[in-house]
């Protein structure tokens, strides 16, 4: 079956870097568009970027733009998130979302179980 | 950008109770939305895609309506494990946008 693990995590510096990470296995990685999504500590869920099947479309979510980079490589079945110039109000469980089977249906219809970024001096 | 509100945003119920949660947008976003619901350090599941199509395994007392600005999650009679925190999603156009969310609460 579907799953997506993420991992990466962890407690870093405001204005540092860090790289997470979403393996993905039970289906053809290739074929689907891949999202993050954040949930800071007692809050809701905030979108954060996608990236097309082939990796030639990408958009972000204004609160990151021009700071954090979704990538993919297909042949590790891995999805990315760079985060650099981290900022305090970037603490959040990031989740890995994968869309639904059909063409069009672009909600989450699975997720990973989410790894924590605390940003935080 | 698309803004989805959620209303209310607590909702206090029992068992067997029927409850309805709204949300609005700001712009018309056809039925282009999904509901999810996230119970306390879980990850979120999706309950109706499409403003009314009903997930695989989801119960039946989950239902959903609505098109264009509103829409509407009903659950028929509350249950126990309905205690949870819901949220409206849409993915007529990007930035994706959640709404604020809705906390079940027992009554």
């Amino acid at each position: 079956q579907v799953h997506l693990e993420e991992a990466g995590g962890g407690v870093v510096q405001p204005g540092k870097s860090l790289r997470l990470s979403c393996v993905a296995s039970g289906f053809s990685f290739r074929n689907y568009a891949l999202h993050w999504i954040r949930q800071a500590p007692g809050k809701g869920l905030e979108w954060v970027a996608v990236i097309s099947y082939d990796g030639s479309q990408k958009y972000t979510a204004e609160s990151v733009k021009g700071r954090f980079t979704i990538s993919k490589d297909n042949s590790k079945k891995t999805l990315y998130l760079q985060m650099n110039n981290l900022r305090s109000e970037d603490t959040a469980v990031y989740y890995c979302a994968r869309e639904a089977e059909s063409v069009g249906d672009q909600y989450f219809q699975h997720w990973g179980q989410g790894t924590l970024v605390t940003v935080s001096s | 950008d698309i803004q989805l509100t959620q209303s209310p945003s607590t909702l206090s119920a029992s068992v067997g109770d029927r409850v309805t949660i709204t949300c609005r947008a700001s712009q018309s976003i056809s039925r282009w939305v999904a509901w999810y619901q996230q119970k306390a350090g879980k990850v979120p599941k999706v309950l109706i895609a499409k403003a009314s199509i009903l997930e695989n395994g989801v119960p039946s007392r989950f239902s959903g309506s609505g098109s264009g600005t509103t829409f509407t999650l009903t659950i028929s009679s509350l249950q126990p494990d309905d205690f949870a925190t819901y949220y409206c999603q849409q993915f007529n156009s990007y930035p994706y946008s959640f709404g604020q969310g809705t906390k079940l609460e027992i009554k």
